[in-house]
């Protein structure tokens, strides 16, 4: 089976332009959830996708919001950029049958850069 | 919410030698505890994992131990190879979500 795949690797921006990330999942998969990834805060969980519904959200601000499709790809968008949002968005799927405790595999995650 | 803790930050061992990560967590309803190597430019790629009903789990040099009493579970890596240097994560979850520790830093000296 293909793994999860992400798009762009790479991606810059300016401070408040906004940016839309997206995510395949592993096929099969119903579940998808984000994370940001930085040397100061390690792996934070922004939010879970399951069936198309936000199942779980993490601490993040408005600013940061997602979606997910009836094929289970989904996309994460966050607005009005600011250098704080430099990091690795990583994507992660899961069959999530029971519910988000079953095996997550990662994708390769969207490099972010803000200037 | 859940914590979770993970020791050392940085661990540096001779190749053949055994390499141990330790986590603890703090909240009793966290039941899964998945580990994951991340290697530079990468996404972390799940190398073991360990549920609340098991004490302990091997695959090859690679084992997970889990004190549900204590609240903390360990990575055992064996026969040490220099391409085991990567970071490594561990995980809880308590079902909503899932709470990574800090990683560790593993460098494998030839």
């Amino acid at each position: 089976k293909a793994g999860v795949t992400q798009t762009p690797r790479y991606l810059i921006k300016t401070r408040g332009q906004q940016v839309t990330l997206s995510c395949s999942p592993i096929s099969g998969h119903r579940s998808v959830s984000w994370y940001q990834q930085t040397p100061g805060q390690g792996l934070q969980f922004l939010f879970e996708y399951f069936s198309e519904t936000q199942r779980n959200k993490g601490n993040f601000p408005g600013r940061f919001s997602g979606r997910q499709f009836s094929n289970s790809r989904s996309e994460m968008n966050v607005s009005t950029l600011e250098l704080g949002d430099s990091a690795l968005y990583l994507c992660a799927s899961s069959l999530a049958v029971a519910g988000p405790r079953e095996t997550q595999y990662f994708g390769p995650g969207t490099r972010l850069l803000v200037l | 919410g859940e914590n979770v803790e993970q020791h050392p930050s940085t661990l540096s061992v001779q190749e053949g030698d055994s390499a141990v990560i330790k986590c603890t967590y703090s909240d009793s309803a966290s039941n899964y505890f998945p580990w994951y190597k991340q290697e530079l430019g990468k996404g972390p790629q799940l190398i073991i994992d360990i549920r609340s009903n098991v004490g302990e789990k091997k695959d090859q040099r690679i084992a997970v131990t889990l004190n549900k009493t204590a609240k903390h579970f360990s990575l055992h890596i064996t026969e040490t190879q220099p391409e085991d240097s990567a970071v490594y994560f561990c995980a809880a979850s308590p079902g909503n979500q899932f709470y990574f520790g800090t990683g560790t830093s593993l460098t494998v000296i030839p």
